[in-house]
């Protein structure tokens, strides 16, 4: 069964104070992982997919990496326009191409 | 019309009522999702039509009833729902199910059932 897990639950910036979120993931055959975000009351909106280890993909302040065991999404100097909820999701032949979640980390940058 | 959408954004029933969501994407896909998000609990996949085939059920209860009378509109059908089933529904599609292609969410419906 594929399993993800994203910390912290929650994290607090000030705005510039640059940090990362992790999400680590158990599955078996990993065909994608991607990030999304998601602001209150809305649907998540798209940010990065990430196909195998060692690449790394990046738009505005995000970076997102990935690794055989997990993803870092890097937030360099932070707006408080990037507060919101960040989801990871992975997909694997496993489990019959659907997408597995975690529970997200929740940002909140203060000016 | 762009992206995905779905109606109402907002609704409020009893548990004897009958009500339906409704979504409609405008991106040429061919495969649709629905995901249940409750509070404090990861994003839960519900049904996927892929080419208006239901591919994926997974598990759900029979009071929510699926219907895809076409690539571009998916239904969520409610009945006799409970409490517990109050929780902000999701309608995603992407280009094919099968494929590791991105899935596009619209708003979604917050759902309060009294």
């Amino acid at each position: 069964e594929d399993q993800v897990t994203q910390s912290p639950e929650a994290l607090r910036l000030q705005e510039g104070e640059s940090s990362s979120l992790n999400c680590s993931y158990t599955v078996s055959g990993l065909r994608g992982l991607f990030w999304y975000r998601q602001d209150p009351g809305k649907g998540p909106e798209f940010l990065f997919t990430l196909y195998s280890a060692g690449e790394e993909k990046e738009k505005e302040r995000l970076k997102a990496t990935l690794t055989k065991k997990e993803s870092f999404l890097h937030i360099t100097a932070p707006k408080p326009e990037d507060s919101a909820t960040y989801l990871c999701a992975v997909q694997s032949g496993n489990a019959g191409n659907m997408l597995t979640f975690g529970g997200g980390t929740r940002l909140m940058v203060k000016p | 019309e762009t992206g995905v959408t779905q109606t109402p954004r907002h609704l409020v029933m009893g548990m004897t009522n009958k009500k339906s969501l409704k979504c409609e994407q405008h991106l040429g896909h061919n495969a649709m999702y629905w995901y249940k998000q409750s509070a404090k609990k990861p994003l839960e996949l519900m049904f996927v039509y892929n080419f208006k085939e239901q591919t994926e059920n997974n598990s759900v209860p029979s009071r929510f009833s699926p219907e895809c009378p076409n690539s571009s509109h998916l239904f969520l059908h409610l009945h006799t729902l409970q409490p517990e089933d109050s929780a902000l529904y999701l309608c995603a599609s992407s280009q094919e199910y099968g494929f590791t292609d991105t899935q596009y969410f619209g708003p979604g419906t917050r759902l309060t059932v009294l």
